[in-house]
C-alpha cells in the first residue's frame, strides 16, 4: 500500500539557517504530494503541493520538488524564522480515487531558536 | 478565507459512552473526510464521504464508527461505544469536487479524551 517516510525530529535550527526535511514515498500510479504544517494547538494547514513529476510547490519561502526518479518530495527553506517552529507533515494523495485519501508521514517537529 | 470548523474543541467522555463529533465543511466542497491523530503518532485516514455515502474507509473505521450528513451543512462522526484507545485528536477535512487531486482543507480538530 501507499506509505510516506519522513526524517525523524525534532530538528533544531538557529534563525536564518537552511532547512531540509526529507520525505520519500511509496505509491502506485501517480500520486499528488503535499506538505502540511501544524502550529501548536492548531489544525493542519496546507503549505504547498505538487501534482506531477518535476513540479515545484512553493509558499512562504518553502519549496519542494516532486522527484519521481527518487520518489522524494523534500521540503526546503533558505532562511528559517522562529515563527516557522511547527510540525511538518508530508502526505500523498491518490488522484485515481474520488475520495482522494491522504496518507501522511509521521511528522517532523521543527524548532527554531532566536 | 472559508474554513472548516469543528465542535467541540475538546470532548471528555466515559468509556462505553457514545460520542458525536461535529464538523461544518467549506460550503462549496462536496468531499468530506475524517482523520485521527493519536498523541505522538501520525495522522491516520478514517473515512471519506461523497454524495451521501462512504466512498472509502480504512481498517480503523469499524462497526463502532459511523458518519452522517444530517443536513446541508454538518458532517458528523459518531463513535458508538467508546474505548480508551479512541482517545485522539480527530480532524475533519473537505475538498473541492472539481479536481480529484485538490488539497484537503482541515479543521482545527476535536481532542477526544476517553476516561
Amino acid at each position: 500500500g501507499d506509505s510516506v517516510t519522513q526524517m525523524e525530529g525534532p530538528v533544531t535550527l538557529s534563525e536564518e539557517a537552511f532547512l531540509t526535511i526529507n520525505c520519500t514515498y511509496t505509491a502506485t500510479g501517480y500520486p499528488s504530494l503535499f506538505w502540511y504544517v501544524q502550529y501548536p494547538g492548531e489544525g493542519l494547514q496546507l503549505l504547498l503541493k505538487a501534482t506531477k513529476a518535476d513540479d515545484k510547490g512553493s509558499n512562504k519561502g518553502f519549496e519542494a520538488t516532486y522527484r519521481k526518479e527518487t520518489t522524494s518530495f523534500h521540503l526546503e527553506k533558505g532562511s528559517v524564522q522562529v515563527s516557522d517552529s511547527a510540525v511538518y507533515f508530508c502526505a500523498l494523495g491518490r488522484r485515481d480515487n474520488a475520495g482522494n485519501m491522504l496518507t501522511f508521514g509521521g511528522g517532523t517537529r521543527l524548532m527554531v531558536k532566536p | 478565507e472559508p474554513e472548516v470548523t469543528q465542535t467541540p474543541s475538546h470532548q471528555v467522555t466515559q468509556m462505553g459512552q457514545e460520542v458525536i463529533l461535529r464538523c461544518v465543511p467549506i460550503s462549496n466542497h462536496l468531499y468530506f473526510y475524517w482523520y485521527r491523530q493519536i498523541l505522538g503518532q501520525k495522522v491516520e485516514f478514517l473515512v471519506s464521504f461523497y454524495n451521501n455515502e462512504i466512498s472509502e474507509k480504512s481498517e480503523i473505521f469499524d462497526d463502532q464508527f459511523s458518519v452522517e450528513r444530517p443536513d446541508g451543512s454538518n458532517f458528523t462522526l459518531k463513535i458508538r461505544s467508546t474505548k480508551l484507545e479512541d482517545s485522539a485528536m480527530y480532524f475533519c477535512a473537505s475538498s473541492d469536487p472539481v479536481y480529484s487531486n485538490q488539497p484537503q482543507h482541515f479543521g482545527d480538530g476535536t481532542r477526544l479524551s476517553i476516561l
